[in-house]
Order: C-alpha cells, then structure tokens, then sequence
C-alpha cells in the first residue's frame, strides 16, 4: 500500500540558506499534519492543513511556512536557517479533517533530515 | 525496512480500570529504541515512555508500564487506573537506523 512520501530524506543547508520539504499524502488523505523533532526530543507539532486550508498551527517559527496544494502535497518552507533548525521533519496525513473524534489514522511519512551547518 | 504495527486502531476503557495496548515491530537492528507517544486534540506528542532494547527491565512510568519482549518483536503499553485524561491517539514508535511510527491506537476512557 502507498505510504506517505517525504522529499528529500536527507539535506544539507548552511546558515540563512532556506530550504524546502515536500510531503505527498496516502492517495484520499486530505489532512496533513508538519512535526519537528530535534535530538533527543520529542516531535513538536508545527502546522496542518485540511482541505488545502491552514487547521491548526503549533509551534512553527515565523521564519517558516507551508501550504498545501490542490493535489493535497504540501510544501514546508524554511527560510533565515539557524544551527537550530537541524532536526528530523516528519510529515503526516490522515483523512477527514483535524477533529478527533472523526480522524482517521495518521500515516507518518520517514521524515526528512535536515541539517544546518 | 522497520516496520511498527498497532493492531487495535480504537479501544475503550472504563475510567479507572486497566488496558493493554498492542505494538509490535520488524527490524534486523539489534540495538534500537522503542517508545509510546500520546497525542490529545492539541496534536502535540507527548512522551508516554522509552525502552532500550538492551535493557531487559521493562520500563515503568507511574500507572503506565510495558512488556517488551524482544525475541517477539513485541512491545505493548499497560495503563492502570485509567483516567479521563488518558484519552489520546497512542502512538508507538521505533528508533534504530530510522525513525518509525505505527498508525495510532485511539483510545477513549468512559466514565
């Protein structure tokens, strides 16, 4: 079965450079979730779109982004990178929205890695 | 690759009983992570938590413990005395050369 796909797996930026990660959902999954997990930490939620439509912000700097599109991928940009932004960036989608009661099970992608140097 | 499966996608409990939830995994790795996250509708992960697969202990947090078994691969979550507040998304997850996570467990206590 498809799974989530996340693009790349690996990148390498230098300081101030901006980036950009790709998430292509499970084929009907119109929810798409963004989480950062830094070393040894766990994955801090960052944004979802329902519906090509922001549904929930968490703690997602101002220096990045995101959208998603209207074949439902959506696009993390980060921007002004700092050494800080090295983390493990997971994607993950569902289908039918952000409430919980009526989500259906989140898919997680294998996350991107990227690295800040 | 490592797969994590969670064979339950919902389960209920009554407020302060006892329930297991079921984990379990595929990898060649012989040094590895395993961890339970809950995920409440805020969407945050929070960590539940962590064994070492070469500790054979399993680990214990206050009313939540689990059974690790290694040679079956198997790594399942127990929470006593449930609480309202456990009610959560329950993730299980796998750390070696990658960074897995299972589809979730939803779990609902009732009153």
């Amino acid at each position: 079965a498809a799974g989530v796909i996340q693009s790349p797996r690996h990148l390498i930026k230098e300081k101030r450079e901006t980036a950009t990660l790709k998430c292509y959902p499970i084929p009907r999954h119109d929810t798409v979730y963004w989480y950062q997990q830094g070393p040894g930490q766990d994955p801090q939620f960052l944004i979802s779109f329902y519906e090509k439509m922001q549904s929930d912000k968490g703690s997602i700097p101002d220096r990045f982004s995101a959208q998603q599109f209207s074949d439902y991928h959506s696009e993390l940009n980060m921007s002004s990178l700092e050494l800080g932004d090295s983390a493990l960036y997971f994607c993950a989608s569902s289908r039918g929205g952000v409430d919980f009661s009526y989500n259906s099970p989140l898919h997680f992608g294998n996350g991107t890695r990227l690295t800040v140097t | 690759a490592q797969t994590v499966t969670q064979s339950q996608p919902e389960m209920s409990v009554q407020e302060a009983e006892t329930v297991t939830l079921s984990c379990t995994y595929d990898t060649s790795e012989n040094n590895y992570y395993l961890f339970w996250y809950k995920q409440p509708p805020s969407r945050q992960m929070i960590l539940v938590i962590r064994q070492e697969a070469y500790k054979q202990q399993n680990a214990t947090e206050n009313r939540f413990s689990v059974n690790f078994q290694k040679a079956a691969k198997s790594f399942s979550l127990k929470i006593s005395d449930s609480q309202l507040g456990d009610t959560a998304m329950y993730f299980c997850a796998f750390h070696g050369q990658n960074f897995v996570f299972g589809p979730g467990t939803r779990l609902s206590v009732l009153p």
